[in-house]
């Protein structure tokens, strides 16, 4: 069975453009949630989608969005970029829901987008 | 609010000892708590979960952790380290009860070294 793919797996932007990663889940899996992690902040939730809803979201501004398919393959998008989107960008697939969801799942990571802003 | 405190950084042992990383947590509820280790330019792996049954837990490759709910403790642990236990390991603290924002904590994380 395939594991959790991430697009692109590295990527360079300048600030206030705006960027796209992509996640695919494991075969099955309807919820996906993303992490930030940076040096400085460590590792933080971004939000969960389940069947192409938002469920929970973490405590990140609106320029930090995303989206899920109906073949549970999720989006996610940041514009206007600053200095400190710099980060690795995860995604974790789990067949009813992550640490987060009452309904928890094992969560199997993706590999990660290091995004780098200039 | 939640939080988790890893204790240690850097934690660094000879090859064969044990491995003993120190985790503290602090939440209102009835948390749920992880281990995750992450290998250079790698995602997360899940080595073990508490979720209020057995206060000591296995996990893979040898690891476990005991919840002390006194001490608000998660420590993992494993008796003989092995050089492919070197890697970034991260304790979390989860809560749906909690509101979004909060429902999940990271630890900072512990960079354990191996020694031949």
């Amino acid at each position: 069975k395939a594991g959790v793919t991430q697009t692109p797996r590295y990527l360079i932007k300048t600030r206030g453009q705006q960027v796209t990663l992509s996640c695919s889940p494991i075969s099955g899996h309807r919820s996906v949630s993303w992490y930030q992690q940076t040096p400085g902040q460590g590792l933080q939730f971004l939000f969960e989608y389940f069947s192409e809803t938002q469920r929970n979201k973490g405590n990140f501004p609106g320029r930090f969005s995303g989206r899920q398919f109906s073949n549970s393959r999720s989006e996610m998008n940041v514009s206007t970029l600053e200095l400190g989107d710099s980060a690795l960008y995860l995604c974790a697939s789990s067949l009813t829901g992550g640490p987060v969801s009452s309904s928890y799942n094992e969560q199997f990571f993706g590999p990660g987008t290091r995004l780098t802003v200039l | 609010a939640q939080s988790v405190t890893q204790l240690d950084s850097h934690v660094s042992v000879s090859e064969g000892t044990p491995v003993l990383l120190r985790c503290n947590y602090s939440s209102s509820y009835s948390p749920s708590l992880f281990w995750y280790v992450q290998h250079p330019n790698k995602g997360l792996q899940l080595l073990l979960k508490y979720t209020s049954a057995a206060t000591l837990v296995k996990g893979i490759n040898g690891f476990e952790a005991e919840f002390k709910k006194s001490e608000t403790s998660f420590h993992l642990t494993k008796p003989s380290a092995h050089m492919s236990d070197a890697a970034e390991y991260f304790c979390v603290v989860s809560d749906p009860s909690y509101s979004s924002a909060s429902k999940i904590i990271f630890g900072s994380g512990t960079r354990l070294s191996i020694r031949p």
